[in-house]
């Protein structure tokens, strides 16, 4: 099992649409990181959450660390097209701040 | 750009050729990480680098060996691959290791990866 639980897997939605994916665990974090890979790419970084409770806002891109910094969530509004990709979170767990990564959550907008 | 190249994007190499990936930051950081990413499969970190200095190797084949001569190069040497290797192969760095819980220096930036083609 992954220390960090990516959900959904996959998740194809249409343009327009809202959506939130999820990043949980049962273990605290120091951190949470969201990376974006695009097919063929490497993961690209979009936001850090330090703080319990915190909320960050990148365009339409909605991120929140939970409160007991065990979980995290993104929110996508009105998904376009360019918003296709792997999502993936990663951190530091406290117990090593090993930095840890999900599985991901693959997500296809259509047109 | 996030200040990580990585060389060359694709390789295709038959099972007893020699290969090397490149891989330079351009960012100062003091630790270099490889990363395996096969087909429907979470990141594998492969090897750790800081200050020069292998810290980590996650059980990985010894025909997979890693080479960082100073703390901006980081190579995987390739010899003897199987057609299982066949991946995208990333490369990230961090401003230090990330022991310290500290965002600000645990954070890695990825490379665009080499997408490998063992036949």
């Amino acid at each position: 099992t992954q220390l960090l639980e990516q959900s959904p897997q996959f998740l194809s939605i249409q343009e327009g649409e809202n959506l939130t994916v999820y990043c949980n665990s049962s273990s605290v974090f120091s951190s949470l990181q969201w990376y974006r890979q695009e097919p063929g790419e490497g993961p690209v970084l979009l936001v850090t959450v330090v703080t319990g409770g915190e909320v960050k806002k990148l365009k339409r891109l909605t991120f929140q660390f939970g409160d007991a910094r065990k979980d995290s969530s993104l929110h996508i509004t009105a998904a376009q097209p360019g918003d296709t990709g792997l999502y993936l979170c990663a951190g530091p767990p406290t117990y090593n701040n090993d930095m840890r990564f999900g599985a991901g959550t693959r997500l296809t907008v259509k047109p | 750009e996030t200040g990580v190249t990585q060389t060359p994007r694709h390789l295709v190499m038959g099972m007893t050729n020699k290969k090397s990936l490149k891989c330079e930051q351009h960012l100062g950081h003091n630790a270099m990480y490889w990363y395996k990413q096969s087909a429907k499969k979470p990141l594998e970190l492969m090897f750790v680098y800081s200050l020069e200095e292998r810290v980590e190797n996650n059980s990985v084949p010894s025909r997979f060996s890693p080479e960082c001569p100073n703390s901006s190069h980081l190579f995987l040497h390739l010899h003897t691959l199987q057609p299982e290797d066949s991946a995208l192969y990333l490369c990230a760095s961090s401003q230090d290791r990330g022991l310290a819980g500290d965002s600000s220096t645990d954070t890695q930036y990825f490379g665009p990866g080499t997408r490998l083609t063992v036949l």
